[in-house]
């Protein structure tokens, strides 16, 4: 199972508005709506800010939403603000009880 | 509260093995289950298995098929994984995670545990 695709790096300035794509195949984004997106600070544990495409849990501001379009799935961050500089991460079931995370994608607040 | 609490740092040596442990609390133990998730320094994230703590039954990454094993005790609450025949290419901070119930929305997270192997 291969990784999840990411863009590198994204950023904006704050009150800006960013989007990350995470890009996958008809056998993990394409077939489920099991994507989760996470954020991950230095030195931290990563915490989920999407969950199922498009849920925010109890607690995630609603500056973060998610939306998925065949293979490829979407966060977007509005009003950034300088604590959602932060490495981000998607995840997707992939069938048969596995996962498979993205690569990573690096929001610089600038 | 929910809470998630992984064993301390171990360094070993290549060709050795390495058990982590991961004790959960706060929560019905049974009813949710456990990943296992790694990070190289400076990498991304990588799943490895999951649990469900219900009936012991796992499911691992094609790529550590075979080298991992991940296993619960329910009477203490606790999953724990193996990993064998570790090289260099292992050391990373390895996280236990629940899962929220709806296919892998892990909504909280152990602290992780630095393994490293070096000789």
């Amino acid at each position: 199972q291969s990784a999840l695709t990411q863009p590198t790096s994204a950023s904006g300035s704050p009150g800006q508005s960013v989007t990350i794509s995470c890009t996958g195949t008809s056998s993990d984004i394409g077939r489920y709506n099991y994507v989760s997106w996470y954020q991950q600070h230095p030195g931290n544990a990563p915490k989920l800010v999407i969950s199922e495409v498009t849920k925010r849990p109890s607690g995630v501001p609603d500056r973060f939403s998610g939306s998925k379009s065949g293979n490829t799935a979407s966060l977007a961050v509005s009003g950034l603000q300088a604590e959602d500089e932060a490495d981000y991460y998607c995840s997707s079931y992939a069938g048969r009880g596995n996962y498979v995370f993205g690569t990573g994608t690096k929001v610089t607040v600038l | 509260q929910v809470q998630l609490v992984q064993s301390g740092t171990e360094m070993k040596k290549p060709g050795a093995s390495v058990k982590l442990s991961c004790k959960a609390s706060g929560y019905t133990f049974t009813s949710f289950y456990i990943h296992w998730v790694r990070q190289a320094p400076g990498q991304g994230l990588e799943w490895m298995a999951q649990i469900n703590p219900r009936d012991n039954e796992a499911n691992y990454a094609q790529k550590f098929q075979g080298r991992v094993t991940v296993t619960r005790d329910t009477s203490t609450s606790t999953i724990y994984m193996d990993v064998i025949s570790l090289t260099s290419e292992d050391t990373a901070i390895y996280y236990c995670a629940k899962d929220g119930g709806n296919y892998g929305d892990s909504d909280y997270w152990g602290q992780g545990t630095l393994v490293t192997v070096s000789s």
